[in-house]
């Protein structure tokens, strides 16, 4: 079946720190990969995407490589804000499974001042 | 901008109370799912719906049913609630049919079973 693993949290970093969340996946076929963010006291938001390999996903200075090679999609960030704490969660999709999604168990942010 | 709205943000109920979480959403979406949230779990999937009256299970469907008699409104349903349902619930949309595997989050209902 399809599964997703994250690093563990939290991660603590000071601001304009460098960011990087693990991010591996087992699954059948192709998947689709996502990363999607909780910030606190909301639902969960689409961050970025990759549907092939190779692609690379980007929004808001959040950037993540679909690497087939080594079934993994990490996220990165060259320079944390206060404002990026939340939670980080990784997740895929297989062609026809209607956005059935299976997430990692999240990775907490924090950056401090 | 696509809107999903859950209809308590906080319950407390007690073991063995039915509990009815309601999603809205407002737009004419077809698929919608239901998820809970626990800590070093992350989201698992409950159970989905892609039309009026369709519904499939998810990973963890057990204790739990759905209801799903308009379009715009799933209902997720505890038929007697128990400590270990305590969680938070995420309702989610997407829009189809494209099924590009994004995904719309309600804010959540905060469920806790005393």
């Amino acid at each position: 079946g399809n599964s997703v693993t994250q690093m563990e949290g939290p991660v603590t970093l000071s601001e304009e720190a460098f960011l990087t969340i693990n991010c591996t996946y087992t699954a059948t076929g192709y998947p689709s990969l996502f990363w999607y963010v909780q910030y606190p006291g909301e639902g969960l938001q689409l961050l970025l995407k990759a549907t092939k390999a190779d692609d690379k996903g980007s929004n808001k200075g959040f950037e993540a490589t679909y690497r087939k090679e080594t079934t993994s999609f990490h996220l990165e960030k060259g320079s944390v804000q206060v404002s990026d704490s939340a939670v980080y969660f990784c997740a895929l999709s297989t062609t026809g499974t209607a956005s059935k999604l299976t997430f990692g168990t999240g990775t907490r942010l924090q950056v401090t001042l | 901008d696509v809107k999903v709205t859950q209809s308590s943000r906080y319950l407390v109920k007690r073991t063995g109370e039915k509990v009815f979480l309601e999603c809205v959403q407002d737009m004419d979406h077809e698929n919608m799912f239901w998820y809970r949230q626990d800590p070093g779990l992350g989201l698992r999937l409950i159970y989905f719906s892609y039309d009026v009256k369709m519904k499939e299970k998810g990973d963890i469907p057990e204790g739990y049913s759905v209801s799903r008699e308009k379009k715009e409104r799933f209902s997720l349903i505890l038929e007697s609630a128990s400590t270990n349902q305590t969680s938070m619930y995420l309702c989610a949309i997407s829009p189809g049919p494209s099924n590009t595997g994004e995904l719309f989050f309600g804010e959540g209902s905060r469920l806790t079973v005393l």
